[in-house]
């Protein structure tokens, strides 16, 4: 697609559901990411997809949440038995040649709110 | 681990005035971005800096690496309501991975 395309846009859960976030990649690039930002605070790092290499998980907050990346593709990512402090925006991200030069696309981002 | 900083955190500024923004790394880094996120929008790449000591200008506004690879800054001469946003550097941490800055967030008063 011309841009990175993220669904929902808006989710509201109630607390201890599960949901999932959705985000679909600039054709062809190879490497996606997602981010998670608060309210009035910066983007922290939660996951990273390079082709067909194992993810760098490093930034998932808790088991609770997960990523998978299905075909080199489409991203899906869970978060099990939701908590208040998860209520952020979820953005997703896709770059050519890893960012190195041309940098992330983001998308939109997913608002979650959990009541 | 890397950890950056930005200042400021905030900054009001008139029309017309100019604008710097500092990112700091305690560590050394390869290569450095430069995004701004305009009000309820997402973040939008700027430029990269990879060079010691690299100038990059992109009309008003001027991105500068420091000498050391430690440091960077962003600097817009004579803003404009349009420059209205928060700027956040990206440091490369690990292979193709960005961490985010703090962020800057900018005002312009008309």
């Amino acid at each position: 697609g011309a841009g990175v395309s993220q669904s929902p846009s808006n989710k509201v859960t109630e607390k201890g559901k599960d949901v999932e976030l959705r985000c679909d990649p600039i054709s062809g690039h190879t490497a996606l990411y997602w981010y998670r930002q608060s309210l009035g605070q910066g983007l922290e790092f939660l996951i990273y997809f390079q082709g067909n290499s194992a993810p760098d998980k490093s930034g998932l907050p808790s088991d609770r949440f997960s990523a998978e990346r299905t075909g080199g593709s489409v991203s899906t990512l869970t978060i099990q038995r939701t908590q208040q402090e998860d209520s952020a925006v979820y953005l997703c991200a896709s770059s050519a040649r890893g960012g190195l030069g041309y940098g992330y696309t983001f998308g939109s981002g997913t608002r979650l709110t959990v009541v | 681990g890397q950890q950056v900083m930005q200042i400021p955190q905030y900054q009001h500024v008139q029309e017309g005035e100019d604008f710097t923004t500092y990112c700091n790394s305690s560590t050394t880094l390869s290569n450095i971005q430069w995004y701004k996120q305009r009000p309820g929008g997402h973040p939008v790449f700027l430029i990269q800096l990879v060079k010691s000591g690299e100038v990059k200008k992109q009309k008003r506004l001027t991105f500068q690496f420091g000498e050391a690879k430690k440091n960077s800054s962003l600097h817009i001469t004579a803003t404009q309501t349009t420059d209205v946003g928060t700027y956040f550097c990206a440091p490369e941490s690990g292979t193709y991975k960005y961490i985010f800055g703090t962020g800057t967030r900018l005002k312009v008063l008309a």
